[in-house]
C-alpha cells in the first residue's frame, strides 16, 4: 500500500463547477498535512496547509479526518487557471519529519 | 526574493559521464532535500540534509551522492549516470519540520 494515495484523475470539469479531491495516508502518526499545486513541468508550490478543524482560503477548502486518515480538497467555482495537478503531502513525525507526496490528481477545467 | 535555485534546468548527457546539479537557497533553511519525479510515481526523495555536514539517504539513493558543506548549497552528484536516471529532479528547502517546502524550478535530465 502506498503511503499517500490519490485518485490520479484526470478530472475534467466545466468552469464554475465544484470539484473535490481525496487523499488517504497510511501513517497514523503523521503530524502535518498540505496540498500543493503543480503546473505542467513546473515546481510544486504550496496551495494550503490542512488543519484539524478544516480551513478555507477563498474558493478552496481543506478538510482532515484523522480517524479515517483522510484529507480532502474542495474547489468551488472552478476557473480555467485552476487546471493543474494537485499533490497531497503528509509530514511524518520523528527524525527528519519527511514529506511524503502523493502522485497527484490532475484537474482540467474547460470553458 | 526568497528562492531555491537549481542549475542546469535542462541537461542531456551520455551514460557514465559524471555530472553535478547545483542547488542553492537564500532563506537560511536548515532542511534541504533532493527529489526525482517520474510519471505515475510522484516525488520520491533521493537524499536529504538536516544541517551542514549532515546528510542521509532517502527512498531512492542508489547512483547519487550529495554534500552539504555550506548551509545554502546542496549539490546532487551523479558519478556514473545511467538511462534509468532520466527524470525530472527537484531540490527543496524548508525551515524546519512541519513547515512549507520551497522548490527549485527543476532539472530535466536525459541520460542516453
Amino acid at each position: 500500500r502506498k503511503e499517500v494515495e490519490q485518485d490520479p484523475g484526470p478530472f475534467n470539469v466545466p468552469e464554475g463547477a465544484t470539484v473535490a479531491f481525496n487523499c488517504t495516508y497510511s501513517n497514523s502518526a503523521s503530524q502535518s498535512f498540505f496540498w500543493y499545486r503543480q503546473d505542467c513541468r513546473k515546481e510544486p508550490k504550496l496551495l494550503m496547509s490542512v488543519y484539524s478543524s478544516g480551513n478555507e482560503d477563498g474558493r478552496f477548502t481543506a478538510q482532515l479526518n484523522r480517524a479515517s486518515q483522510y484529507i480532502s480538497l474542495l474547489i468551488r467555482d472552478s476557473k480555467l487557471s485552476d487546471s493543474a495537478t494537485y499533490l497531497c503531502v503528509v509530514n511524518e513525525s520523528g527524525g527528519y519529519n519527511k514529506l511524503i507526496f502523493g502522485a497527484g490528481t490532475r484537474l482540467a477545467v474547460h470553458p | 526574493e526568497a528562492q531555491v535555485t537549481q542549475n542546469p534546468r535542462y541537461l542531456i548527457t551520455v551514460t557514465g559521464k559524471k555530472l553535478t546539479v547545483t542547488c542553492s537557497q537564500n532563506m537560511n533553511h536548515e532542511y534541504m532535500s533532493w527529489y526525482r519525479q517520474d510519471p505515475g510515481l510522484g516525488l520520491r526523495q533521493i537524499y536529504y540534509s538536516m544541517n551542514v555536514e549532515v546528510t542521509d539517504k532517502g527512498d531512492v539513493p542508489e547512483g547519487y551522492k550529495v554534500s552539504r558543506k555550506e548551509k545554502r548549497n546542496f549539490p546532487l552528484i551523479l558519478e556514473s549516470p545511467s538511462p534509468n536516471q532520466t527524470s525530472l529532479y527537484f531540490c527543496a528547502s524548508r525551515e524546519t519540520h512541519g513547515t512549507e517546502a520551497f522548490f527549485g524550478q527543476g532539472t530535466r535530465l536525459t541520460v542516453v
